[in-house]
C-alpha cells in the first residue's frame, strides 16, 4: 500500500530552528509537495520537490531523497504565526496525490 | 490572489436540505479538481476527483448518489451534499492543478453545518 508517515505534534520555540520529517512509501514518485494550513483555513502552499537536494524559500527549506523516500521541511527563526499544522503530499505514478496526516507545530514563546 | 475559488465560505442548513458548493479556477482551466472533507482535527480526505465533462470518480466509501459533483466548465466545478444530515456538517475543500506538473491551488473551504 501507499503510505505517508510524518509526526504527528511538534513543539518549537519563537526564534528557533525546526525540522519537520516526511518519509513515503509510494507506487512511482511524481514529486513530493509541503503545504501549511492554520485551523479552519484550507492549505497553502509551501514547495514542491521533484528532484534531490535541497530548496530554499526565505525561512523555509524543503529536502528531498528519493532513494530514501525521505523529505523534510526546515522552518528557520519561528514565529509565532508558523503555528499550524504541515502536510506533506507525495504525488504518485499515476498523477495522484498521496497525502500524510500532517504535523501540528506549536510554536512557544 | 487567490486562483481557486469557493462559495460560500459558511453555511448552515437544516437538516435534510441539500447544499451546493462552487469551485472556480480564476485565472486558468482546469480538466481535474478535486473535492476534500476535513473533520475538526483530522487530515484531509479525499472525497472524488472532478472530471470536466465527464463522471467525477469517487473514493472508496464516499456516496456518489449523496454527493453529487458536476464538472460542466472547464473552471468551475460543484459539490452538492443531498439531504444533508448533521453528520456532514464538515469544512469542504477544493483543489485544482495550474498547469502540467505545476502547483495545486487550493479553494478556501466551505464550511457546513447542518442543523
Amino acid at each position: 500500500g501507499q503510505n505517508i508517515d510524518q509526526p504527528t505534534e511538534m513543539t518549537a520555540t519563537e526564534g528557533a530552528i525546526v525540522q519537520i520529517n516526511c518519509t513515503y512509501q509510494t507506487s512511482g514518485f511524481n514529486g513530493l509537495f509541503w503545504y501549511q494550513q492554520h485551523a479552519g483555513e484550507a492549505p497553502t502552499f509551501l514547495s514542491y520537490n521533484v528532484l534531490d537536494g535541497l530548496e530554499e524559500k526565505g525561512r523555509f527549506s524543503s529536502f528531498l531523497s528519493r532513494s530514501k523516500g525521505y523529505s523534510y521541511l526546515l522552518l528557520k527563526e519561528l514565529q509565532m504565526k508558523d503555528s499550524a499544522s504541515y502536510l506533506c503530499a507525495v504525488k504518485d505514478s499515476n498523477y495522484q496525490l498521496i497525502w500524510g496526516a500532517g504535523t501540528k507545530l506549536i510554536i512557544k514563546p | 490572489g487567490a486562483v481557486v475559488s469557493q462559495h460560500p465560505s459558511w453555511v448552515i442548513c437544516k437538516s435534510g436540505t441539500s447544499v451546493k458548493i462552487e469551485c472556480r479556477s480564476l485565472d486558468f482551466q482546469a480538466t481535474t479538481m478535486f473535492w476534500y472533507r476535513q473533520f475538526p482535527k483530522q487530515s484531509l480526505m479525499l472525497m472524488a476527483t472532478s472530471n470536466e465533462g465527464s463522471k467525477a470518480t469517487y473514493e472508496q466509501g464516499v456516496e456518489k448518489d449523496k454527493f453529487l459533483i458536476n464538472h460542466a466548465s472547464l473552471t468551475l466545478s460543484t459539490l452538492t451534499v443531498t439531504s444533508a444530515h448533521p453528520e456532514d456538517s464538515s469544512f469542504y475543500i477544493c483543489s485544482a492543478w495550474k498547469g502540467e506538473g505545476g502547483e495545486l491551488f487550493f479553494g478556501e473551504g466551505s464550511r457546513l453545518t447542518v442543523l
